[in-house]
């Protein structure tokens, strides 16, 4: 079984510049996570998916940050315009409720840099 | 709002050595998740506890958690290099415990 995908797995871009993430979870998978990870840190959860409804968006900088799942399977969280700080890497992880809890499933990541 | 806490932060052990990494949270959960994460990749579920009094074991490590005293703790046994790894804890919160806030991790080093 495929595990999450995302590309790209490297991006460097100067501030101020705009970048897209995609995802695409496990099959089957209806809750899909977006997750910053600054260097040394866990990852914090920037959006939550439940299909295709963001249910959990508190922590997604709105000002700069979007992302959609139009048809509930693959996701794009979006950065515009990129600053400094916005160097980190960024995950995409899927779950899938069994007996009672999400175990979620992390894909590789996203490894940003901001110039 | 919920901290999570791990100690140590840092972990360097000898082969054959026993030692317990330790996670407090600060408000109720019952729903804690360890992970680990080697460098450079992404995090692999090791464990999942959803209850008080809940003991998982895998090889050489064994988790368990109190909700009552809002710790988990993640114990090696007899450690070897390929564990080597940073270990993360997650507490679970909301629907089911889907909503994770992630410690800082620990960063252990096993030496030969």
């Amino acid at each position: 079984e495929a595990g999450v995908v995302q590309s790209p797995r490297y991006k460097i871009i100067e501030k101020k510049q705009p970048v897209a993430f995609w995802c695409n979870p496990i099959s089957g998978h209806n809750t899909l996570y977006w997750y910053r990870q600054n260097l040394g840190q866990g990852p914090e959860l920037l959006i939550r998916y439940e299909n295709e409804e963001a249910v959990d968006d508190s922590q997604l900088p709105k000002d700069r940050f979007s992302a959609e799942r139009l048809k509930g399977v693959d996701s794009t969280l979006k950065i515009q315009p990129a600053e400094l700080g916005d160097s980190a890497v960024y995950l995409c992880a899927s779950s899938l409720r069994t007996s009672g809890a999400y175990e979620q499933y992390f894909g590789p990541g996203t490894r940003l840099t901001v110039t | 709002e919920l901290k999570v806490e791990q100690n140590p932060l840092f972990l360097s052990m000898q082969e054959g050595k026993n030692y317990t990494i330790y996670c407090n949270y600060s408000t109720t959960s019952d729903r804690l998740y360890w992970y680990r994460q080697d460098p450079g990749k992404s995090l692999e579920s090791l464990f999942v506890l959803l209850s008080n009094g809940a003991v998982k074991q895998e090889g050489r490590l064994m988790a368990s958690l109190d909700t009552k005293a809002r710790l988990s703790t993640l114990h090696i046994t007899a450690a070897v290099h390929d564990l080597s790894a940073t270990y993360f804890c997650a507490v679970g919160k909301g629907t089911s415990g889907s909503r994770l806030t992630f410690g800082e991790g620990t960063q252990l080093t096993v030496n030969p």
